[in-house]
């Protein structure tokens, strides 16, 4: 079983439209988390770390449901240069390892 | 402030051939990851450094790669022989602190194609 797993999409929104995805992690020992936005062909940024259960970043907001192991990004009022994929990240704090997502891709449609 | 760099950015490779990739971090990062991204799918830890010394490289196929960063800045991770499936991105990721208080930084990384 992955580590962690994502839905890879694609989502196809129109501008200003919400959206929200979801992230399931396996190991119940996992003590961060974080979501990174991947421009194509450019390499991983981070957009927000989750340390507890969960904050908002202006229109960006990340929930982190620990029973439940899954953590979930909300985009507000989408922009064109929304347009990414974004990678869920969990960090298993013991080794300090990172596992990240197979990342869920979003285009949004003017 | 500069960020991390890597080079060269694009290798083209023959099956069996060797090849390294060279990493330099943001100044006084002293933690440093060398992940593999291959195509569709997320990037996957290869081997973790802190300072000189390996933190984690359990994820490292050591039969073919190998990687060093003997005085702590620069790193260079090395494949040999390569294997067709071993074309990916490669990305070198540093952070001041390690673990989940360290934000990690990537640099554009190197594309690899095994023909």
């Amino acid at each position: 079983r992955k580590e962690v797993e994502q839905d890879p999409g694609p989502f196809n929104v129109p501008e200003g439209a919400t959206v929200a995805f979801n992230c399931t992690y396996s190991n119940s020992a996992s003590q961060s988390f974080f979501w990174y936005r991947q421009d194509c062909r450019k390499e991983p940024k981070l957009l927000m770390s989750v340390y507890s259960s969960g904050n908002e970043d202006g229109r960006f907001t990340a929930q982190l449901n620990r029973a439940s192991q899954y953590i979930s990004l909300l985009i507000r009022d989408s922009k064109l240069s929304d347009s990414a994929t974004y990678l869920c990240v969990v960090n298993i704090g013991t080794g300090n390892q990172f596992y990240f997502g197979t990342g869920t891709s979003l285009t949004v449609i003017p | 402030e500069a960020g991390v760099a890597q080079s060269p950015r694009y290798k083209i490779i023959e099956k069996r051939q060797s090849v390294a990739f060279w990493c330099n971090p943001i100044s006084g990062h002293a933690t440093l990851y060398w992940y593999q991204q291959i195509l569709g799918q997320g990037p996957k830890l290869l081997i973790q450094f802190q300072n000189n010394g390996v933190v984690d490289d359990s994820q490292l196929p050591k039969d073919r790669f190998s990687a060093e960063r003997l005085k702590g800045v620069d790193s260079t991770l090395k494949i040999q022989p390569a294997k067709l499936e071993d074309s990916a991105v490669y990305l070198c990721a540093s952070s001041l602190v390690p673990g989940r208080y360290g934000t990690q930084y990537f640099g554009p990384g190197t594309r690899l194609t095994v023909l």
